[in-house]
């Protein structure tokens, strides 16, 4: 599996446009890219995923350049609710459904 | 939407007993299941791959016999903790995955466990 780097943390404020960036300069062809977001003492939950170019759904957006070494999970208008730690991993899609999670950025959202 | 549950949410225990971890697909079927854990301020790390009437493959460093995982049926898997320890205090995650949806993982709620 591709090994994917994240900011370490991230501050914001209430209303803004958080991007979170991802490096995964290895990925493979076979890879997809998941964002996962993890509360203090709860399991991380699925946000969103994509193999190219954009995603969006109901809760953020995935933008994913053509060379796809690289990733960039969008929240729109975070509130205090969006402070938690967020996951960027890539996943073979021929394999057995296994995910392996970096560090994780600890994004945190001000009043 | 997929649900995974786990119990219990938390347990002590003394050092030396055994501690058993349910995870359970709810509304689907998975023949995989994945065990993490997570110690404070640290990213979750893969224990354990969870295969349906088979043999659990671990991840390097794990130990087996210390960490025994069955995996019954397609919407049951329980990891048991033997022989428990202080340092085996941590925070337990399960994961499923639903088969045609890209491999999306479904995550339980978590175990704390504390030992000690």
């Amino acid at each position: 599996l591709a090994k994917t780097t994240q900011p370490i943390s991230m501050d914001s404020y209430e209303g803004q446009e958080v991007n979170i960036t991802c490096s995964h300069n290895n990925i493979a062809t076979n890879d997809y890219i998941t964002w996962y977001q993890q509360f203090p003492s709860q399991g991380p939950r699925f946000i969103i995923q994509g193999y190219k170019t954009k995603v969006t759904n109901e809760v953020a957006s995935l933008f994913i350049p053509a060379d796809r070494k690289s990733s960039t999970l969008s929240l729109p208008r975070v509130s205090l609710s969006d402070t938690a730690v967020y996951y960027c991993l890539v996943g073979d899609m021929e394999d057995n459904n296994d995910m392996r999670f970096g560090a994780g950025t600890r994004l945190t959202v001000k009043p | 939407g997929a649900v995974v549950s786990q119990h219990p949410s938390w347990v002590i225990c003394k050092s030396g007993t055994s501690v058993k971890i349910e995870c359970r697909s709810l509304d689907f079927q998975a023949t995989t299941m994945f065990w993490y854990r997570q110690f404070p301020k640290q990213s979750l790390m893969l224990m354990a791959t969870s295969n349906e009437g088979s043999k659990a493959t671990y991840e390097q460093g794990v130990e087996k016999d210390k960490f025994l995982i069955n995996h019954a049926s397609l919407t049951l898997s329980t990891l048991t903790v033997t022989s428990a320890h202080p340092e085996d205090s941590s925070f337990y995650i399960c994961s499923a995955g639903l088969a045609g949806d890209w491999d999306t993982q479904y995550f339980g709620p978590g175990t704390r466990l504390t030992v000690l």
